[in-house]
């Protein structure tokens, strides 16, 4: 294991449903991240928390709300998705944010919109 | 932007034999590029990292090139095993933004 956990691993909600995805890590990283993998396409970063503050927000809808109440924990909130929001979601940490440490991933949430 | 393409979607190989992923790049040569490993229904992991005054890096059977010139890097599996079959994703870093991109990724296949 990366020492990166993710729950739930699967997931089902409705267009109307709100739902929570938690990212737990036990590194001592300061930096998490959020990426949604589609089928077929690149791993897309989603967010970046450096010592508990935002430092990237990749242009995603406002759908998707993230929180991190500390270093070690991240939340991304679901609330009115589309089913094209349907992907793996996999949180990641590194040491720092500066983009050369090595991301050590958890094993994502599938998550299903119908 | 930058804009990666790895080769071919997917590769397959016979056992023994060397499986060579491609990973090409646009635009700006990156400061870093790693190589991750990822199976299916897990994250991805992370397997080497070169950096851009790095010609070659080696890992056990794994073997990373990186060509600024071609804006190209390699990667090596000798003497393959139907455990290597996987998904392998190249990630550029470009450290005046401080992000990753990924490739799509290459599915690798070795058959016993």
């Amino acid at each position: 294991e990366t020492g990166v956990t993710q729950t739930p691993r699967h997931l089902v909600m409705g267009m109307t449903n709100k739902k929570s995805l938690k990212c737990e890590q036990h590194l001592g990283h300061n930096a998490m991240y959020w990426y949604k993998q589609s089928a077929k396409k690149p791993l897309e970063l989603m967010f970046v928390y450096n010592f508990k503050e935002q430092t990237e927000n990749n242009s995603v809808p406002s759908r998707f709300s993230p929180e991190c109440p500390n270093s070690s924990h991240l939340f991304l909130h679901l609330h009115t998705l589309q089913p094209e929001d349907s992907a793996l979601y996999l949180c990641a940490s590194s040491h720092t944010s500066g983009g050369t440490d090595t991301q050590y991933f958890g094993p994502g949430t599938r998550l299903t919109v119908l | 932007s930058q804009k990666i393409e790895q080769n071919s979607e997917a590769l397959n190989i016979q056992e023994g034999k060397t499986a060579t992923l491609t990973c090409n790049y646009t635009n700006y040569s990156p400061a870093y590029l790693q190589w991750y490993r990822q199976d299916p229904g897990r994250g991805p992991v992370f397997l080497l990292l070169i950096r851009e005054n790095e010609k070659e890096k080696r890992k056990e059977r794994l073997k990373v090139t990186f060509d600024t010139t071609l804006k190209q890097s390699l990667f090596h599996i000798t003497a393959s095993q139907p455990a290597d079959s996987a998904t392998y994703l190249c990630a550029l870093i470009n450290t005046n933004a401080g992000k990753s991109t990924f490739g799509d990724g290459t599915t690798l296949t070795v058959k016993p």
